[in-house]
């Protein structure tokens, strides 16, 4: 029974390159959550996805982010034009139902340059 | 605007001993609070979680205590073992809104056991 799978663990872009990040939620999971951590700071959290549905998008930046969650398939989080303050850890996180506690994955590293 | 705030950044403790972490927080509609641990490259591991019905929740080592009075929690760890070391993040939701599921964290704090 694996845990929440996020890739790329380590992901390189240059400014202006788009980046995708993955996350497959633990098997039976249907709720899944984005967070950031920038350096030296907590977690920020920045959407809910339940399957083909964002419920809540209110830590999501306006611009040049978004974030999927298809019937079939990882969740997507996907970053355009990126710049060098997008450089953070990406957590995913994923529930089996709506209130219960979240399990982590282990993060995919941003680094733009 | 920092919601939940950990002010110790570092802890450094005795191998055997007590550690004590604290977290304060501003938002009285926070009704559910949590404690993560987190290794270097690794996703935060919950530990231990507590409702604003109770004052107290033990499991095993790990006890958190709520004072909603003063909007402060605090977990304490006994004894001590150098397995320990990591940062430890608090969290908190409104979890009595509905539709409310986002954690809010604090900025961690790094606890690190000797020897």
């Amino acid at each position: 029974n694996a845990g929440v799978m996020q890739n790329p663990r380590h992901l390189v872009r240059r400014r202006g390159q788009e980046a995708r990040l993955r996350c497959s939620p633990m098997k039976g999971h249907s709720h899944v959550y984005w967070y950031r951590q920038l350096p030296e700071e907590g977690l920020k959290f920045m959407v809910y996805l339940q399957k083909e549905n964002i419920i809540d998008e209110s830590g999501m930046p306006k611009e040049r982010f978004s974030a999927e969650f298809p019937k079939e398939g990882p969740s997507i989080l996907r970053i355009q034009q990126v710049v060098r303050g997008d450089s953070a850890a990406y957590f995913c996180a994923s529930s089996p139902r709506r209130g219960d506690g979240y399990t982590f994955g282990s993060g995919t590293r941003l680094t733009v340059v | 605007d920092q919601q939940v705030k950990q002010n110790s950044p570092s802890l450094s403790v005795q191998e055997g001993r007590i550690s004590i972490l604290n977290c304060d927080y501003t938002n009285s509609m926070f009704d559910y609070f949590l404690w993560y641990k987190k290794y270097p490259a690794e996703g935060p591991t919950f530990l231990i979680s507590i409702s604003s019905i109770k004052d107290k929740n033990e499991d095993g080592r790990f006890t958190v205590f709520l004072n909603k009075s003063a909007k402060h929690l605090s977990l304490h760890i006994v004894p001590s073992q150098p397995g320990d070391s990591a940062v430890y993040f608090c969290a908190a939701s409104a979890r009595g809104i509905q539709g409310a599921q986002k954690l809010v964290f604090g900025q961690g704090t790094r606890l690190t056991i000797n020897p």
